[in-house]
């Protein structure tokens, strides 16, 4: 099956600081999601981002499938942004199933 | 437009017992799938429903584990009878039916085996 790493495994940010995180896949995708799960495990979609660049406040994201890679920029970072943020895939041809990460647990504080 | 809902939001059982799982996907959401997240982990798929068919449960523990979408709806995911490896969150996700689009989760069950 398709392998999807992600970097770093732990953060920790000073409220306010940026912070890039990278989301690599093994083989083509037509679908791809980042997620932010919150302290009560609710998974909240961030964005659906199988090519391009996308923004939305804060945050903003850029997918080069050609090279198999994801990015999720956090810019200004604040206290709500701790949690853990995963990126999840679907395999082109894989029959619409999302093969999440391992996370990258965040921490941001005062 | 209302989210995905499940129910119970948390269970405790003893090994041995039983439980089921229930959710509704998001209106008109043809593609129905059942997660597992053990603490620590990423959700895993467990079983996908197009309509009220199976599409793949190649993950699902057939021996313990059953689901149903009878009606093309709303879903059960059952355990019978639980193991204290059972113990996660238990998530559910709905889809349209089209090959590209996003997959909306709901809250989870968050179950405890003692």
């Amino acid at each position: 099956g398709i392998q999807v790493e992600q970097s770093p495994p732990d953060l920790i940010l000073q409220e306010g600081a940026n912070s890039t995180l990278r989301c690599n896949f093994s083989d083509s995708v037509n679908n791809l999601q980042w997620f932010h799960q919150n302290p009560w495990g609710q998974l909240i979609n961030l964005f659906y981002i199988p090519s391009g660049t996308k923004q939305n406040g804060r945050l903003s994201a850029t997918t080069v499938a050609t090279e198999r890679y994801s990015l999720l920029y956090i810019s200004s970072s604040q206290t709500t942004d701790s949690g853990v943020y995963f990126c999840a895939v679907e395999r082109t041809g894989g029959g619409n199933k999302l093969t999440f990460g391992t996370g990258t647990q965040l921490k941001v504080e005062l | 437009e209302a989210g995905v809902a499940q129910s119970p939001r948390y269970k405790i059982i003893e090994k041995r017992q039983s439980v089921a799982f229930w959710c509704n996907p998001i209106s008109g959401h043809a593609t129905l799938y059942w997660y597992q997240q053990i603490l620590g982990q990423g959700p895993k798929l467990l079983i996908q429903f197009q309509n009220n068919g199976v599409v793949d449960d190649s993950q699902l523990p057939k021996d313990r584990f059953s689901a149903e979408r009878l009606k093309g709806v709303d879903s059960t995911l059952k355990i019978q009878p639980a193991k204290l490896e059972d113990s996660a969150v238990y998530l559910c996700a709905s889809k349209t039916g089209q090959s590209f689009g996003t997959q909306y989760f709901g809250p989870g069950t968050r179950l405890t085996v003692l």
